[in-house]
């Protein structure tokens, strides 16, 4: 079972860079999110999309795009890299039916911008 | 407005000591409760979750939870924990929307 598969799993970026950070899910779930994780700061929501071509901003999407071509997959795209980009980076998706269903994470994404 | 909070960010217990990590929420209904863990360098991993019913949850690895909705807390237990339990602990929760918002996180230490 893949679930959630993300990559690249670490990468260091230049300030200025940018790159895409892919994530594709085998489970035919129509929600997926992005999530960065900053020490004692939990899980901030980046963008969701809860189905193929429908996306939207979560809490923190500054220096950030999404698309969502496809149901498996939902690359972020960083344009510009800077240094508040570094953080952990966690992609999820879950079934739409039952908003309380359980969201399943990869195994995320560590980004360094110097 | 909706919040969740874990009051406790870094707790230190003994190896076979019992464990509870505390979460409160506000909301003026009842949300979908989960529990994750997260092992240092790896992603999230659902414990166990709530919806609706018996108030006390049986989860993975040996860890509970009960949902006391008069103190709106969904608190996390084991009775004896382990070297294997040292980890990061969050509180989810989702309000009935398509988003889920998360505690800042618990990280426990566990000693010899």
């Amino acid at each position: 079972n893949a679930g959630v598969t993300q990559t690249p799993k670490f990468r260091i970026l230049k300030i200025g860079q940018s790159m895409t950070l892919q994530c594709t899910q085998d489970m035919n779930h129509n929600y997926m999110y992005w999530y960065r994780q900053d020490p004692g700061m939990g899980l901030k929501l980046i963008y969701y999309s809860v189905g193929a071509g429908i996306t939207d901003k979560g809490e923190v999407p500054n220096g950030y795009n999404v698309s969502r071509s496809t149901t498996e997959d939902f690359p972020l795209r960083l344009e510009l890299a800077a240094p508040s980009q570094t953080s952990v980076y966690f992609c999820a998706s879950r079934p739409q039916e039952g908003t309380g269903n359980t969201i399943y994470f990869g195994e995320g994404s560590w980004l360094t911008v110097v | 407005a909706q919040s969740v909070t874990q009051p406790d960010i870094h707790i230190t217990v003994s190896e076979g000591a019992s464990l509870e990590l505390r979460c409160n929420y506000s909301y003026g209904a009842t949300p979908y409760l989960f529990w994750y863990v997260q092992s240092p360098g790896q992603g999230l991993q659902l414990l166990l979750k709530y919806f609706s019913g018996d108030t006390l949850v049986q989860g993975i690895k040996g860890f509970e939870a009960e949902f006391k909705r008069s103190q709106s807390s969904f608190n996390l237990r084991k009775p004896s924990v382990h070297w294997s339990d040292a980890a990061e602990y969050f509180c989810v929760l989702n309000f009935g929307n398509e988003k889920l918002t998360f505690g800042t996180g618990t990280r426990l230490t566990i000693i010899p």
